[in-house]
């Protein structure tokens, strides 16, 4: 079975850009969390999202933005990039609220 | 509020070695405890979990970790680690009680000798 996909890989953007990540969970997972991980920390938590509800939100600027669609994939947005914004953006995908979460490769993302 | 302490950022081991990462966390109910591991520009993979029931765990690779309440500690340990298990771990703890989300402490990198 496939697991958790994300697009694209990598990116490269310039500071005031917009960037749209996409993933892909696992198939009959209803749930998608994102997490944004900083080079040498450890993931942060930015949104999660349950049958296409958002349920939770991290300590993240309103730049911030997610959304989940009918067949359970999601997008995550983020406007007015900034230097910082630099990271490994990770999609985690889980069965229901309060399951294991299956996490992608993630999309590594780099502005100039 | 919640959260993981990872007192070693970098630990180093010689191959065959054994090994014990240490984690400390803060959460007000029972935990949900994970260990995670990543290696170089790759995703995070489960080792392990503790959700309730034996506070000893068994994972996959050979590690295990042990629920210790009153210490507040969920440490990982491998009897003999192989020059592959060199990676970053993070220990976890899910906050189960409102939005799942999962909370990271900022990790160990292991390093392996020959």
């Amino acid at each position: 079975d496939a697991g958790v996909t994300q697009s694209p890989t990598h990116l490269i953007k310039t500071r005031g850009q917009h960037v749209t990540l996409r993933c892909s969970p696992i198939s009959g997972h209803k749930s998608v969390s994102w997490y944004q991980q900083v080079l040498g920390q450890g993931p942060q938590f930015i949104f999660q999202y349950y049958e296409k509800e958002e349920r939770g939100r991290g300590n993240f600027p309103d730049r911030f933005s997610a959304r989940q669609f009918p067949n359970y994939s999601s997008e995550l947005n983020v406007n007015a990039l900034l230097l910082g914004d630099s990271a490994l953006y990770l999609c985690a995908s889980s069965a229901r609220v309060y399951n294991e979460q299956f996490f992608g490769p993630g999309t590594r993302l780099t502005v100039l | 509020a919640q959260s993981v302490t990872q007192p070693d950022i970098h630990i180093t081991v010689s191959e065959g070695a054994s090994l014990e990462l240490r984690c400390n966390y803060s959460y007000g109910a029972t935990p949900y405890l994970f260990w995670y591991v990543q290696s170089p520009g790759q995703g995070l993979q489960l080792l392990l979990k503790y959700f309730s029931g034996d506070t000893l765990v068994q994972g996959i690779k050979g590690f295990e970790a042990e629920f210790k309440r009153s210490q507040s500690s969920f440490n990982l340990r491998k009897p003999s680690v192989h020059w592959s298990d060199a990676a970053e771990y993070f220990c976890a703890v899910g906050d189960m009680n409102r939005d799942d989300k999962i909370i990271f402490g900022k990790g160990t990198r292991l390093h392996i000798l020959p």
